[in-house]
């Protein structure tokens, strides 16, 4: 079966930093991966996903992901934190859509 | 358009009472999901209708009754739960159930408290 891990449980970083939060997959299949984030009170909302037609990958709210099969991950940055990226973030695989998600990690941004 | 709706937005049940949760998509989207989520940890799966049929039931108790009345709505029924089921419930759907590009896209939950 796929799985992903989150490295990290808990990321601090001051506003306007750069954002990288990091998933490693478990796959012997090319995986199709996927970041959401969760707000607080708030369901889950796609940002970006990866289905093996580029690398890099551009999703919302400036945030991209970098599929890198030699080192199995799919990290996810943003150049310049804003306060208003303060959530909790999803990795997840997909295999015959039942997702598969990391434990999460909650991003907190300093002012 | 990428929106799933759910109702009602907050829900505090006694352990007897009987309640349903409602979930809407009007994207012409073929399955339908409800997950459970507790604080601080990721969704966990509880039952998948793929085209109007139960394809997926991980072992959840029967104090859930999931029903999918047509291909754009998904309820569900609680009956006699436990303070251990207040979760966050959240439903999802995508267009191409069983293939592994499939995209999920979440509502913005159910908060259910059960005293």
């Amino acid at each position: 079966a796929q799985s992903v891990t989150q490295l990290g449980s808990h990321v601090s970083v001051s506003e306007g930093a750069l954002v990288l939060l990091r998933c490693n997959y478990s796959s012997s299949v090319p995986p199709y991966l996927f970041w959401y984030v969760q707000y607080p009170n708030q369901g889950l909302q796609l940002l970006l996903k990866y289905t093996s037609a580029a690398t890099l990958v551009k999703g919302i709210n400036g945030f991209e992901a970098e599929f890198k099969k030699s080192e199995t991950s799919f990290h996810l940055t943003k150049p310049s934190a804003h306060m208003s990226d303060a959530a909790e973030y999803f990795c997840a695989v997909s295999e015959a859509s039942k997702l598969s998600f990391g434990a999460g990690t909650t991003v907190t941004v300093r002012a | 358009d990428t929106e799933v709706t759910q109702t009602p937005k907050h829900l505090v049940m006694g352990m007897t009472n009987k309640k349903s949760l409602k979930c809407e998509q009007h994207m012409g989207h073929r399955a339908m999901y409800w997950y459970k989520q507790k604080a601080k940890k990721p969704p966990e799966l509880m039952f998948v209708y793929s085209y109007e049929k139960l394809s997926i039931n991980e072992s959840v108790p029967s104090r859930f009754s999931p029903e999918c009345p047509n291909s754009s709505l998904l309820n569900l029924h609680l009956h006699a739960l436990q303070p251990e089921d207040s979760a966050l419930y959240l439903c999802a759907s995508s267009q191409y159930p069983g293939t592994s590009t499939d995209t999920q896209y979440f509502g913005p939950g159910t908060r259910l408290t059960v005293l």
